[in-house]
């Protein structure tokens, strides 16, 4: 089956450091994405991986060990607009695109 | 350019009724997927088409959904006789495929609403 884990919710400071951790077990595996959405609002694309390692993009990055089966969103410099959902999906096998298999999304909460 | 879009934003229905939600992708972007998320749910995904084919329907509900993405004009999702449950944020999304083997993010459009009254 395929199953991805990620807590539901979770608190930090502004101007604090953050890490949303996500575990998946998936029949095929093709990258791995974390989206941003905010409420009533679009998921917008933050980041992929499809190798080991760490992706840096400004304030967020992103880790992946697949041997692990797992991924983590890190969030530095936090600021009250980072306040938002944050959903882990994971691109099923396929020759070309692919759908993806979102887990359920981290509730980040910003406090001043 | 323009990105993914959709219509109606919003979209009332009585139960029995037909619901056709439309997207249109981006520009040279030639794949598109629906998804649905349900209040307090995460995003799931039902269909993944490419002009005039249908590539992927395993998340589609068997009776009353379809889809179709034609070689002129925007995908439709279409639901017949719409119950309650269907009430829900339906999502498209379009991505490009590279040859380089670049990434294949999926950007998203605002959404389509559905309240089934």
């Amino acid at each position: 089956g395929q199953n991805i884990d990620q807590p539901t919710e979770m608190t930090a400071t502004e101007g604090a450091i953050v890490q949303i951790n996500c575990t998946y077990q998936t029949s095929g595996f093709n990258g791995l994405f974390w989206y941003q959405q905010h409420a009533g609002e679009a998921p917008t694309f933050l980041s992929y991986n499809v190798l080991d390692g760490l992706e840096e993009k400004g304030r967020f990055s992103s880790f992946l060990s697949r041997s692990k089966g797992y991924s983590y969103l890190l969030l530095k410099e936090l600021q009250m607009k980072d306040s938002a959902s944050y959903l882990c999906a994971v691109r099923a096998l396929y020759n070309q695109g692919g759908k993806l298999i979102f887990g359920q999304g981290t509730e980040l909460s910003v406090k001043p | 350019n323009a990105g993914v879009m959709q219509n109606p934003r919003h979209l009332v229905r009585r139960r029995g009724q037909e619901a056709r939600l439309r997207c249109s992708p981006m520009k040279g972007h030639s794949h598109v997927y629906w998804y649905r998320q349900l209040p307090e749910e995460g995003l799931k995904f039902m269909v993944y088409l490419q002009k005039e084919n249908i590539i992927d329907e395993s998340g589609m509900p068997k009776e009353r959904f379809s889809a179709e993405f034609p070689k002129e004009g925007p995908s439709i999702l279409r639901i017949q006789q719409v119950v309650r449950g269907d009430s829900a944020a339906y999502f498209c999304a379009s991505s490009i495929t590279r040859a380089s083997g670049a990434s294949y993010e999926q950007y998203f459009g605002p959404g389509t609403r559905l309240t089934v009254t």
